[in-house]
């Protein structure tokens, strides 16, 4: 247990449909991150918020919305994907990306999607 | 922006074996961490290590700054330790972002 914990853990859509994957931090912290996690590939940034805001848009999509209520929860909302963005989806939260010894990242267990 | 290889990519090791993974980066950093993916793709955090030596349990770390590297040690390695091993740094610049390399793929077999 990370404290960090994303729903829903899999999740099958079909091109058209509209889905949102959620996550929430118990840990405190003020940034959160979405990550995507394809096969052979790094892990490669997409947003990244601290205190609620968006301070890191990574080339992302717009099929891809983020969305951050407030510091604990952060949402990636999903419409009319690609077979492509099929992919394991992880979330991260650190106490303060701006401090030094403060960016220790810790990771939900992920969204594996899948898209038809 | 800042490069990190991991070697080897892929590792396969009798129970009971020790290990070496390398992480070998570009620039300066002040964030590095050692991450272990299980089959079911959580990522556990290692260890924190931008210098130094760390040691928890079977596993350590250690990374020499100055020449950009850093190593993970698991000794008396488990089934359990399966996985991929993630190393990932942020620049000096502290811009939030940390980049990962491309993992070790570490079977172990009973």
């Amino acid at each position: 247990e990370t404290g960090v914990t994303q729903t829903p853990r899999h999740l099958v859509m079909g091109m058209t449909n509209k889905k949102s994957l959620k996550c929430e931090q118990h840990l405190g912290h003020n940034a959160m991150y979405w990550y995507k996690q394809s096969a052979k590939k790094p892990l490669e940034l997409m947003f990244v918020y601290n205190f609620k805001e968006q301070t890191e848009n990574n080339s992302v999509p717009s099929r891809f919305s983020p969305e951050c209520p407030n510091s604990s929860h952060l949402f990636l909302h999903l419409h009319t994907l690609q077979p492509e963005d099929s992919a394991l989806y992880l979330c991260a939260s650190s106490q303060d990306p701006g401090a030094v010894a403060k960016n220790i990242q810790y990771f939900g267990a992920g969204t594996r999607l899948s898209v038809l | 922006g800042i490069q990190v290889e991991q070697s080897p990519p892929d590792l396969i090791l009798q129970e009971g074996a020790n290990s070496t993974l390398r992480c070998n980066f570009s620039d300066s950093v002040n964030n590095l961490q050692w991450f272990h993916q299980n089959p079911w793709g959580q990522l556990i955090n290692l260890f924190y290590i931008p210098s130094g030596t760390k040691q928890n349990g079977r596993l350590s770390a250690t990374t020499v700054a100055t020449e950009r590297y850093s190593l993970l040690y698991i000794s008396s390695s488990q089934t359990t330790d399966s996985g991929v091993y993630f190393c990932a740094v942020e620049g000096n610049f502290g811009n939030e972002k940390l980049t990962f390399g491309t993992g070790t793929r570490l079977t172990i077999i009973p």
